[in-house]
């Protein structure tokens, strides 16, 4: 069975500091990744995905994550946050198999000093 | 392009009652998905529809029933409401096949007392 863990239920950061959100996976098969936003009220915007390739991926409002399969992780970066980025964050794990349906962490709440 | 739009944006109903949602996808897609959020967790998957047809389920008891129209849009059915039913009730729509990941509404949220 999926399961994806987001070790940080609250990160606290400075506008203009750098942001880092873990996500550890479980999945037998070459599994595919997603990272959502969610605003208060509001549905899932997606930010990034990995299906396959470059470890590397770059997403929507200069974030970036790289899947690290040694580690089954896939952490979400963004070197310099905006008040805007204040928001829930979503790890997400997908397969071929499974049709699209999507497993999901817990999520992480993001709070953005001034 | 409307994205995936959710109605109503907000529901309340009393414990055994019975509610619908419903939902239309993103122009393109074929495939609908919902998802039960509770507050303060990860959405968790209910089940998916593709060509009219229920192809995979979660979790859930059979309270929880779908349906798909023709015109790909999908209507949720929650019967015998239980005041844990309370959640965000998130639809997410792709294009069948491979690499198509989801878009999702802005919910409908139910509140049961």
């Amino acid at each position: 069975a999926q399961s994806v863990t987001q070790p940080d239920i609250h990160i606290t950061v400075s506008e203009g500091a750098s942001l880092e959100l873990r996500c550890n996976y479980s999945y037998g098969a070459t599994p595919y990744l997603f990272w959502y936003v969610q605003s208060p009220g509001q549905g899932l915007q997606l930010l990034l995905k990995y299906f396959s390739g470059d470890t590397l991926v770059q997403g929507i409002k200069g974030f970036e994550a790289e899947f690290k399969r040694s580690q089954s992780s896939f952490n979400l970066r963004k070197p310099s946050v905006h008040w805007s980025d204040a928001a829930e964050y979503f790890c997400a794990v997908g397969a071929w198999a499974a049709g699209n349906k999507l497993t999901f962490g817990g999520g992480t709440r993001v709070l953005v000093k001034p | 392009d409307a994205g995936v739009t959710q109605s109503p944006t907000h529901l309340i109903k009393t414990r055994g009652q019975q509610v619908t949602l419903r939902c239309s996808p993103k122009s393109g897609h074929d495939t609908v998905s919902w998802y039960q959020q509770a507050l303060g967790q990860g959405p968790q998957f209910i089940f998916q529809y593709y060509e009219e047809e229920e192809r995979q389920r979660g979790n859930f008891p059979d309270r929880f029933s779908g349906h798909q129209f023709p015109n790909y849009s999908s209507e949720l059915n929650v019967n015998a409401l239980l005041l844990g039913d309370s959640a965000l009730y998130l639809c997410a729509s792709s294009r069948s096949g491979y690499n198509s990941p989801l878009h999702f509404g802005n919910g409908t949220r139910l509140t049961v007392t």
